[in-house]
């Protein structure tokens, strides 16, 4: 079975650091492109960026180019989402997302449960 | 970028009755690739079609997709209590992929 394991939430301050993960199980986490989400405190959903775990190659929303960084390490089987400098408009749920790969049907098939991201001082 | 643009905001609906969602594009959108996501209060989104017209692995048939081009609209036929909830569009045809800003379903 599919599963995506995101860690818990975070309570964090305004200029702080932050790295939020993704453990994939119940398949080769190599072969499939890993998604990030943003949804905002009553709002809808925002594609981040994506990353393929087998080489790393990742693309990123130009929204959020330069704003975070997403990575995997391919030997835990985890994806990560990380800030160098946490801001209160980044106080969001982040969701993870696989990408089925399947025939170049490439909609998010699986998802994490969701890491809620607070920012206040 | 692709924008996606869905109405209405707010459909409300009794139960049994047919709820027609629509999503419209900004720009073509390459192959029909364009997904449809059911999500509830405290939940993560759940794929409902994909491709415009295929749905997801155990989505009942209620559920159907249709729509090419710029038009894709989502349709439940006989709304069942579980159905009330927020709809998403998005397309994954260029990037940056994009979301549309979500259809809720309500009680009426």
């Amino acid at each position: 079975e599919v599963q995506l394991e995101q860690s818990g939430a975070e309570v964090k301050k305004p200029g702080e650091s932050l790295k939020i993960s993704c453990k994939a199980s119940g398949y080769s986490f190599s072969t499939n492109w890993i998604a990030w989400v943003r949804q905002m405190p009553g709002k809808g959903l925002e594609w981040m960026g994506i990353i393929y775990p087998g080489d790393s190659d990742t693309k990123y929303s130009p929204s959020f180019q330069g704003q975070v960084t997403i990575s995997a390490d391919k030997s835990i089987s985890t994806a990560y989402l990380q800030w160098s400098s946490l801001k209160a408009s980044d106080t969001a749920m982040y969701y993870c997302a696989r990408r089925n790969d399947v025939w170049g049907s490439f909609y998010l098939d699986y998802w994490g449960q969701g890491t809620l991201v607070t920012v206040s001082s | 970028e692709i924008v996606l643009t869905q109405s209405p905001g707010t459909l409300s609906l009794s139960p049994g009755e047919r709820a027609t969602l629509s999503c419209r594009a900004s720009q073509t959108v390459t192959d029909r690739h364009v997904a449809w996501y059911q999500q509830k209060p405290g939940q993560a989104p759940r794929p409902l079609i994909y491709d415009a017209s295929k749905r997801a692995t155990g989505i009942p048939d209620r559920f159907s997709g249709s729509g090419s081009g710029t038009d894709f609209t989502l349709t439940i036929t006989r709304l069942e209590p579980e159905d009330f909830a927020v709809y998403y569009c998005q397309q994954y045809g260029s990037s940056p992929w994009t979301f549309g800003h979500g259809t809720t379903v309500e009680i009426k």
